[in-house]
């Protein structure tokens, strides 16, 4: 079964502050890849998705990840983050065969971004 | 456009007692699911509907039961609540079961169970 890890509960940073959120994945086959965010009572909605092709994935909002397979990572990254940035930053795994859309989420990071 | 719509937004409960937790989409989507979110645990899939007609136990089914009444509509029952379920719920749709497809999700019901 595939697995989700967010190392960092809480990342607080200051504005225009450079972010990093670290997302690390298990599975025995290939994977989808995705980032949402969730904003204080709102649901989720997708940041970005990485299925194929290049590994740098470019989002909403000026965040981007890259995918990294040897090191089964796909951290996400911004490189200047404004108070309203503040969230929660939930990565996920789906897999490419088996299972369905069902989507494996890691327990999520929640953004500080103070002044 | 609504998207997600949930209803009640917030539920406080007894032990024992049941309510629906209501779901409806207006994108046209296939597939729909029902999701908890508690502290530290990220979200969990409760039951899915691929399609109208259809639904599967997702990874946490016990003491739910839903209902795909029409393509729009998707609702999760507890027919006798646990403090266990204390929870937010959240809805989402895709357009099918593809892997690729995104799941939109609702504004999430926080229901509470004494």
């Amino acid at each position: 079964a595939q697995s989700v890890t967010q190392l960092d509960s809480q990342v607080p940073v200051f504005e225009e502050a450079p972010v990093e959120l670290r997302c690390n994945y298990s599975s025995s086959v290939s994977v989808y890849l995705f980032w949402y965010v969730q904003y204080p009572n709102q649901g989720l909605q997708l940041l970005l998705k990485y299925l194929s092709g290049s590994t740098l994935v470019k989002g909403i909002n000026g965040f981007e990840a890259e995918f990294n397979k040897s090191q089964t990572s796909f951290h996400l990254r911004k490189p200047s983050v404004h108070i309203s940035d503040t969230a929660e930053y939930f990565c996920a795994v789906t897999l490419i065969t088996g299972g369905g859309n069902k989507l494996t989420f890691g327990t999520g990071t929640q953004l500080k971004v103070e002044l | 456009n609504a998207g997600v719509t949930q209803t009640p937004k917030f539920q406080v409960l007894k032990t024992g007692q049941s309510m629906t937790l209501q779901c409806a989409q207006d994108m046209n989507h296939n597939s729909m699911y029902w999701y908890r979110q508690d502290p530290g645990m990220g979200l969990r899939l409760i039951y899915y509907s691929a399609s109208e007609g259809t639904t599967d136990k997702g990874e946490v089914p016990n003491g739910y039961n839903v209902s795909r009444l029409n393509k729009r509509e998707f609702s999760l029952r507890l027919e006798s609540a646990a403090p266990s379920q204390t929870s937010v719920y959240f809805c989402a749709s895709s357009p099918g079961l593809q892997r690729t497809d995104t799941q939109y999700f609702g504004p999430g019901t926080r229901l509470t169970v004494l």
